[in-house]
């Protein structure tokens, strides 16, 4: 069965610092992989997407992911967190052949001063 | 460009009635998909419609229904509401075929059932 896992349930991060969220997928070919960001009671914002290509993929605010085959994973980093970055994210797969969603369980991400 | 709309933002029903949420597409796509997310967790796939028809559906009994109209607008149906189905439903439109991963979300209905 397919399966989407993020690992960290939560991460606290110091402002300035880097940030890593891990991904893993389980799914039989190259899913279509997805992050997502979700800030308290608001919908999902589409960070970055990797469909095929170069395994380095840039996304919105500063946010890059790298896809590697041979682990199963699409971990998603930042170099420098801002107060901003304060919200819960998501790794998706896109894996059935009509655009469904598998989501993972979301980790939340809190910014210290 | 106008982005994915749903209305309304909250809604509180009682056990056993019934619900319909509104979404409407971002401009230019043509597909729309339903998620549930319940507090806590990640999204959960409902069902996905284009050409006014349902392409895919997930792990939801019959009394969760769509429909989607000629300008590409949606709405969920749910009968007989039961304490579980409080949570927050997630519209996302995207164009069809492999595009139709890359989906954009409005921000959401937050059911709650008493």
């Amino acid at each position: 069965a397919q399966s989407v896992t993020q690992p960290d349930i939560h991460i606290t991060v110091s402002e300035g610092a880097s940030l890593e969220l891990r991904c893993n997928y389980s799914y039989g070919a190259t899913p279509y992989l997805f992050w997502y960001v979700q800030s308290p009671g608001q919908g999902l914002q589409l960070l970055l997407k990797y469909f095929s290509g170069d395994t380095l993929v840039q996304g919105i605010k500063g946010f890059e992911a790298e896809f590697k085959r041979s682990q199963s994973s699409f971990n998603l980093r930042k170099p420098s967190v801002h107060w901003s970055d304060a919200a819960e994210y998501f790794c998706a797969v896109g894996a059935d052949s009509w655009g469904k969603l598998q989501f993972g369980a979301g980790t939340q991400v809190v910014v210290t001063p | 460009e106008t982005g994915v709309t749903q209305s309304p933002t909250h809604l509180i029903k009682t056990r056993g009635q019934q619900v319909t949420l509104r979404c409407s597409s971002q401009s230019g796509h043509n597909t729309v998909s339903w998620y549930q997310q319940a507090l806590g967790q990640g999204p959960q796939f409902i069902f996905q419609y284009y050409r006014e028809e349902e392409n895919g559906r997930g792990n939801f009994p019959p009394r969760f229904s769509g429909l989607q109209f000629p300008n590409y607008s949606s709405e969920l149906n749910v009968n007989a509401l039961e304490l579980d189905d409080s949570a927050l439903y997630l519209c996302a439109s995207s164009l069809a075929g492999s595009s139709s991963y890359e989906q954009y979300f409005g921000p959401g209905t937050r059911l709650t059932v008493t």
